[in-house]
């Protein structure tokens, strides 16, 4: 069955800081690929996602990921953080049948 | 104009009562979907549409029920709402390429 596994529930990094979230994934075939972000009180936002092609995908707000297919996962990255990228942010896998499948999330702080 | 709209966005309620969460959509996709998102839990699926004649459960419908008016509004029903039904309700819809469009939320309390 598919799944999502985002192993780090809370992190904390400081402004001006790089940021990476970490993401499995399982699935049979070749899959679709999604992060989303949601500001408190808000709804989710796509950042960036993945179906085919260059396993580097630039999204919206800076940031990154990388499809890994030995390693199942698809790593969300960004080079240097602000207050304002504080929020939740989920992983998300095409299931293969109109569905999409989400990881628990990870909720990311940001020091001053 | 936001694509996925949500009424109410906020609700208190009491148990044994019947609650109607709308969703509607401008977006022109077939596919509608109804989230309920919980602390530490992420996004479970509840029910799901691929058009107005089909209606799917998801991995939570028990307590649930929905309706597909048109192609534009998907409406998921409490008919007999609980405490543990407290949470963040998310609409959203899909088009060709499995990326979704959501919906800013319903905050249902059910005391």
């Amino acid at each position: 069955a598919q799944s999502v596994t985002q192993p780090d529930i809370h992190i904390t990094v400081s402004e001006g800081a790089s940021l990476e979230l970490r993401c499995n994934y399982s699935y049979g075939a070749t899959p679709y690929l999604f992060w989303y972000v949601q500001s408190p009180g808000q709804g989710l936002q796509l950042l960036l996602k993945y179906f085919s092609g260059d396993t580097l995908v630039q999204g919206i707000k800076g940031f990154e990921a990388e499809f890994k297919r030995s390693q199942s996962s698809f790593n969300l990255r960004k080079p240097s953080v602000h207050w304002s990228d504080a929020a939740e942010y989920f992983c998300a896998v095409g299931a293969g049948d109109d569905k999409i499948i989400f990881g628990k999330g990870t909720r990311l702080h940001i020091l001053p | 104009d936001a694509d996925v709209t949500q009424t109410p966005r906020n609700r208190i309620t009491k148990t044994g009562k019947r609650i109607m969460l709308e969703c509607s959509q401008t977006k022109g996709h077939d596919r509608m979907y109804w989230y309920r998102q919980d602390p530490g839990l992420g996004l479970r699926l509840i029910y799901y549409s691929f058009d107005v004649k089909d209606i799917n459960k998801g991995e939570i419908s028990d307590g649930y029920s929905v309706s597909r008016q048109a192609q534009a509004k998907f409406s998921l029903s409490l008919e007999s709402a609980i405490p543990n039904q407290t949470a963040l309700y998310f609409c959203a819809t899909t088009g060709d390429t499995d990326t979704q469009y959501f919906g800013p939320g319903t905050r249902l309390t059910v005391l």
